[in-house]
């Protein structure tokens, strides 16, 4: 059954960089048919999609984060990784890490399974 | 940009169906996703592709889309049921869209 495991600093200053992990098992980032995202929850809101990457190393990010965003793989390591650059209060959240399904013709995706997530606080 | 509305809240007795709807222009066009997030947990899928359920999930759990419109469907509700759930569809222009989420009760 496929896992994933997110990790990472849970404290961040103001102005500096979130840096996250987020470890598969059960199953291999390389696989065929799938992409990888981030999605983060601020206390209390909804939910808001960060990007995905693809075991090839391509990736699309939501336009509203692009500036900030960049999502890579490592093969080897079986994992995948978030770093959003210049935070702010903003962005404090619970991360999640999730596996995509999704249509090759229209681009319709999904996610499943998620990990459990990881809260970062941004405070000084 | 494309959006989505869901209501705030939704209440159900035990035992009786419960509807969420999930609001978008045209949404019939797209398919829709729908996850239940219960508290301090992380969300699962419920239903893809507007009607299709994962295993695992009970076939109390039903989807269906049209129009401007899409439902989620949760049949002899249980106390168990209460969550939030958030529907969710892509867009060319967007990218990944969710809706704001319905507190479901059952009462």
């Amino acid at each position: 059954q496929l896992q994933l495991q997110e990790s990472g600093s849970g404290l961040v200053k103001p102005s500096q960089t979130l840096s996250l992990t987020c470890a598969v098992s059960g199953g291999s980032i390389s696989s065929g048919g799938y992409s990888w995202s981030w999605i983060r929850q601020p206390p209390g809101k909804g939910l808001e999609w960060i990007g995905y990457i693809y075991h090839s190393g391509s990736t699309y990010y939501n336009p509203s984060l692009k500036s900030r965003v960049t999502i890579s793989v490592d093969r080897s390591k079986n994992q995948f990784s978030l770093k959003l650059n210049s935070v702010t209060a903003a962005d404090t959240a619970v991360y999640y890490c999730a596996r995509d399904s999704y249509d090759i013709l229209t681009g319709w995706r999904w996610f499943d399974p998620w990990g459990q997530g990881t809260l970062v606080t941004v405070s000084s | 940009s494309y959006e989505l509305t869901q209501p705030p809240s939704v209440s159900v007795a035990p035992g009786k169906t419960a509807r969420i709807p999930c609001g978008g222009n045209n949404i019939g066009s797209k398919n829709v996703h729908w996850y239940q997030q219960k508290p301090g947990q992380a969300p699962v899928l419920v239903i893809y592709r507007d009607s299709n359920r994962p295993s695992g999930i009970p076939e109390r759990f039903s989807g269906s889309n049209s129009g401007n419109t899409a439902t989620l469907t949760i049949s002899r509700a249980q106390a168990g049921d209460e969550a939030d759930y958030y529907c969710q569809v892509w867009d060319s222009s967007t990218s990944v869209v969710f809706g704001g989420g319905t507190k479901l009760t059952v009462l």
